[in-house]
């Protein structure tokens, strides 16, 4: 059972190029969401999809678009990389959104950008 | 502005000691309060959770104390083993609007054998 999947592992991009992270997952969980993980500031919220067919921002959108392409898969893409957003980025998904079951997070993709 | 802080940073404890971390939160709508443990190059993990109605949840070597009325919540680790070494988070959440996990800033936790 695979959980949640992220691709690719490592990135690197020079600044304005473009890229999609992609995520998808096989539990059949309704809600997914996108995180960057920063030294010295924990996780935070990219933009979350509550189920198949919506998306919304979180707490930094900033430079970032989503797509939910399906119940499994959510993508999320950089349009013009900066160097701040070199970082992290956690896919997680959880079974129901309105629910306090846990959040399963996939092994992240670490994005370096020049 | 981080809506939970956590503290400390870092941990160094010698195997079979206490671990322990703490965590604060000034939202009186959190409704729910993970801890995650996370290993370098893997993604965060449920650890244990609990919820404002209770004071003190356990489950095998880790408790999680909570202090409503002080808004403040821990997590201990009764005899750290090395295999503890790890960076840990505490989160909290509501069930409202996104219904995201707030993180703490992360401990990172080094037991010495």
């Amino acid at each position: 059972n695979a959980g949640v999947t992220q691709t690719p592992k490592f990135q690197v991009l020079k600044t304005g190029q473009s890229m999609t992270l992609q995520c998808a997952q096989d539990m059949n969980h309704n809600s997914m969401y996108w995180y960057r993980q920063d030294p010295g500031m924990g996780l935070r919220l990219i933009y979350y999809s509550a189920s198949e067919g919506t998306t919304d921002k979180g707490e930094v959108p900033n430079g970032y678009n989503v797509s939910r392409l399906n119940k499994r898969e959510f993508s999320l893409r950089l349009e013009s990389a900066a160097p701040s957003q070199t970082s992290v980025y956690f896919c997680a998904s959880r079974e129901q959104f309105h629910s306090n079951q846990p959040q399963h997070f996939g092994d992240g993709t670490r994005l370096s950008i020049l | 502005q981080q809506q939970v802080k956590q503290s400390p940073q870092s941990l160094i404890v010698q195997k079979g000691g206490i671990s322990i971390i703490n965590c604060a939160y000034e939202n009186t709508a959190f409704d729910y309060f993970p801890w995650y443990q996370q290993f370098p190059g893997k993604g965060p993990a449920l650890l244990i959770a609990i919820r404002p109605d209770v004071s003190e949840k356990k489950e095998g070597r880790f408790t999680i104390s909570f202090n409503k009325s002080a808004k403040q919540f821990s997590l201990h680790i009764m005899d750290s083993q090395p295999g503890d070494s790890a960076t840990y988070f505490c989160a909290a959440s509501y069930q409202t609007g996104a219904n995201n996990l707030f993180f703490g800033t992360g401990t990172r936790l080094t037991v010495i054998p």
